[in-house]
């Protein structure tokens, strides 16, 4: 079957970095998307990796590893805007976007 | 860019009506449409897949006669939950897919709706 990993919940301070974890089981490969959705609203694209490595944007990074079939993002310098739940997703041989439960991050001051 | 709009963004309705949701892609094409629906502190649930053109591909336990989907243009796709119960009560987002976004298959998503059925 298909899954998708990442931690329920996470919680940081203020100013810290955080790193999110992914790690997935999917047929096919065809790109790892992560997504902002703050409570009540519909999610915000925040990055795609289809290739290992770093893609860095802002404050946000996230990496992918394929051999490993695991993915993370890292949030710098953490503002509260930032509390959220982080989607990870992966697109499957069928172009289908495969959903994580989601983590929940809470900033803390 | 790349804005989807959804109407309405909250409704009420009794048990027993029906209840349509627009999806419209603003400023792009969307050949292909998706509808989810998230119940409290879940992940996205995906119920169907809208081509332009075609018979939504719906995914297993969603009930197609129940939700009725509709993708008229390439800039529009419609939901609609007939004969409404209270378990249907949820967030419901439909996300599209530019035409021209390359080999990202980037999804972009609507607002939502939260349909509360009484």
């Amino acid at each position: 079957g298909q899954n998708i990993d990442q931690p329920t919940e996470m919680t940081a301070t203020e100013g810290a970095i955080v790193q999110i974890n992914c790690t997935y089981q999917t047929s096919g490969f065809n790109g790892l998307f992560w997504y902002q959705q703050h409570a009540g609203e519909a999610p915000t694209f925040l990055s795609y990796n289809v290739l290992d490595g770093l893609e860095e944007k802002g404050r946000f990074s996230s990496f992918l590893s394929r051999s490993k079939g695991y993915s993370y993002l890292l949030l710098k310098e953490l503002q509260m805007k930032d509390s959220a739940s982080y989607l990870c997703a992966v697109m499957d041989s069928n172009y289908q976007l495969i959903w994580g439960a989601g983590t929940k991050l809470i900033i803390k001051p | 860019g790349a804005v989807v709009s959804q109407h309405p963004s909250w409704v009420i309705c009794k048990s027993g009506t029906s209840v349509k949701i627009e999806c419209r892609s603003l400023d792009f094409q969307a050949t292909t449409m998706f509808w989810y629906r998230q119940f409290p502190k879940q992940s996205l649930m995906l119920m169907a897949t809208s081509n332009e053109g075609s018979k939504a591909t719906y995914e297993q336990g969603v009930e197609k006669d129940k939700f009725l989907i509709n993708h008229a243009s390439l800039t529009l796709s419609t939901l609609t939950v007939t004969s409404a119960h209270p378990e249907d009560s949820s967030f419901y987002i439909c996300s599209a897919r530019d035409l021209g976004s390359g080999d990202s298959y980037e999804q972009y998503f609507g607002p939502g709706t939260r349909l509360t059925v009484t």
